[in-house]
């Protein structure tokens, strides 16, 4: 069965502190896809990366970077310089290839606060 | 195209009561999720479709939940008889070809 762990319940950082979420997954399937998204008080998920599980390439968008390791099962998430606009609570998900359902499996998400 | 709506955003009920929300995807979105998120806890699967057609349900989804999805177009989700265990957020996604889920902002159920 596929799992996520955010091992991380809460954290509290000040603005422009950089801050590092992480994120451990299990799965059987060789090929399988990794998501982050952040979900503001609003509720809606927003989107932020996906990586497939081919490409351990580590990327950075802006202020925010990833970096993948398939040898650790680890998918962590930084951001540098942080903001206030920042507070959300963040979520690692895992799902499986294109063929199957391709539902995600979430983690239970890292509430960040980032204080001015 | 305004990405995917859910109906209502928020939804107060009395046990024992039935409720049904709503969910419009991206219209060109083949496949179409449910998912429920409780206080402090991520989303989890409930059910999808594939146009009109139902192909997996988690084991969360009780005999009190139905969800259908019509010629492929919106999904609506019932619950009968609810349940103060009901209460959650039920978020709807959709999505077509490689993953690209596109979520709404969700339906906050309360019971009472």
């Amino acid at each position: 069965a596929q799992k996520v762990t955010q091992a991380q319940t809460e954290i509290s950082v000040v603005e422009k502190e950089d801050v590092t979420l992480d994120c451990v997954y299990e799965t059987r399937d060789t090929t399988y896809y990794l998501f982050w998204y952040k979900q503001p008080p609003s509720g809606e998920l927003v989107f932020l990366i996906r990586r497939n599980s081919f490409d351990e390439q580590n990327e950075i968008s802006g202020r925010y970077s990833w970096n993948f390791q398939k040898s650790t099962s680890s998918f962590n998430f930084t951001i540098t310089a942080s903001q206030v606009v920042d507070s959300a609570v963040y979520f690692c998900a895992l799902s499986e290839a294109p063929g199957g359902s391709e539902k995600l499996v979430f983690g239970k998400g890292t509430k960040l606060t980032v204080n001015p | 195209d305004t990405g995917v709506s859910q109906n209502p955003r928020h939804k107060i009920t009395k046990r024992g009561q039935n409720v049904t929300f709503r969910c419009d995807p991206i219209s060109e979105h083949n496949r179409l999720y449910w998912y429920r998120q409780t206080l402090g806890q991520g989303p989890e699967f409930l059910t999808y479709f594939q146009n009109e057609a139902q192909l997996e349900k988690s084991r969360l989804l009780s005999d009190r939940f139905s969800a259908e999805r019509p010629k492929g177009s919106f999904s609506t989700l019932e619950i009968q008889r609810t349940e103060q265990g009901d209460s959650a957020m039920y978020l709807c996604a959709s999505k077509q070809g490689t993953p690209g889920y596109t979520f709404g902002s969700g339906t906050r159920l309360t019971v009472v």
